[in-house]
């Protein structure tokens, strides 16, 4: 079956710096890639994802890019915020299955 | 608003009870999910549904039960013959089956 790796576990930057959160997967079927932001005592939210088909995806401060070939995608946050402290969960999904990541826990120093 | 909805948010059960989960979505979402969260792992599939009366096990579906009588529902029961059961749980749904997931804000179970 699928095996998705997350690195870091734990990451801390300085408010206004980037943040990247790296995941590699290893079933070359999967086909989408969700991220997820769970705050602390709350369920996760899903708060971007990205297709096979496409090499990068950004929404404001946040971006995913996909590197098919190497079996891995990457969530980048820019210009941190305090409210962006949370655990990031990442997921790959191969047919009906959602393989997660065992999660980064990002805390932004202000 | 739309959205799903967990039920207690805290639960505490002593040994060898069981206890049900509730787990309920306005948003007209086929396919219904609960995964287990522990401390420093990612989250672990215990069941799936697709549509009402169907349902499949997932990883770690040993010591619990399911049921999806209606579409809006999918509650969990945590039955005696779970081993380990305090975790925080969560249930989550999704239109089809390659959409991301929307999750209820959890319950958390302890075993007294």
């Amino acid at each position: 079956g699928e095996n998705v790796e997350q690195h870091p576990s734990t990451l801390s930057v300085q408010e206004g710096d980037s943040a990247v959160i790296k995941c590699t997967y290893s079933d070359s079927a999967s086909n989408y890639f969700p991220w997820y932001k769970q705050e602390l005592g709350k369920g996760p939210q899903l708060i971007i994802d990205i297709r096979s088909n496409v090499g990068e995806k950004k929404d404001q401060r946040i971006a995913v890019t996909l590197n098919k070939t190497a079996k891995h995608f990457s969530l980048h946050i820019t210009e941190t915020q305090p409210e962006d402290s949370a655990v990031y969960f990442c997921a790959a999904v191969t047919g009906n299955q959602f393989y997660f990541g065992t999660g980064t826990s990002l805390t932004v120093i202000p | 608003d739309g959205g799903i909805t967990q039920s207690p948010k805290y639960l505490f059960r002593k040994e060898g009870q069981n206890v049900t989960l509730s787990c309920e979505q306005n948003l007209n979402h086929d396919a219904m999910y609960w995964y287990r969260q522990d401390p420093g792992q990612g989250l672990r599939l215990i069941y799936y549904s697709q549509i009402v009366n169907d349902f499949q096990k997932g990883d770690i579906a040993e010591g619990y039960s399911v049921s999806r009588e209606k579409k809006e529902s999918f509650p969990l029961t945590v039955t005696s013959a779970q081993k380990n059961p305090t975790a925080f749980y969560l249930c989550a749904s999704s239109i089809g089956w390659t959409d991301g997931y929307t999750f209820g804000s959890g319950t958390r179970l302890t075993v007294v």
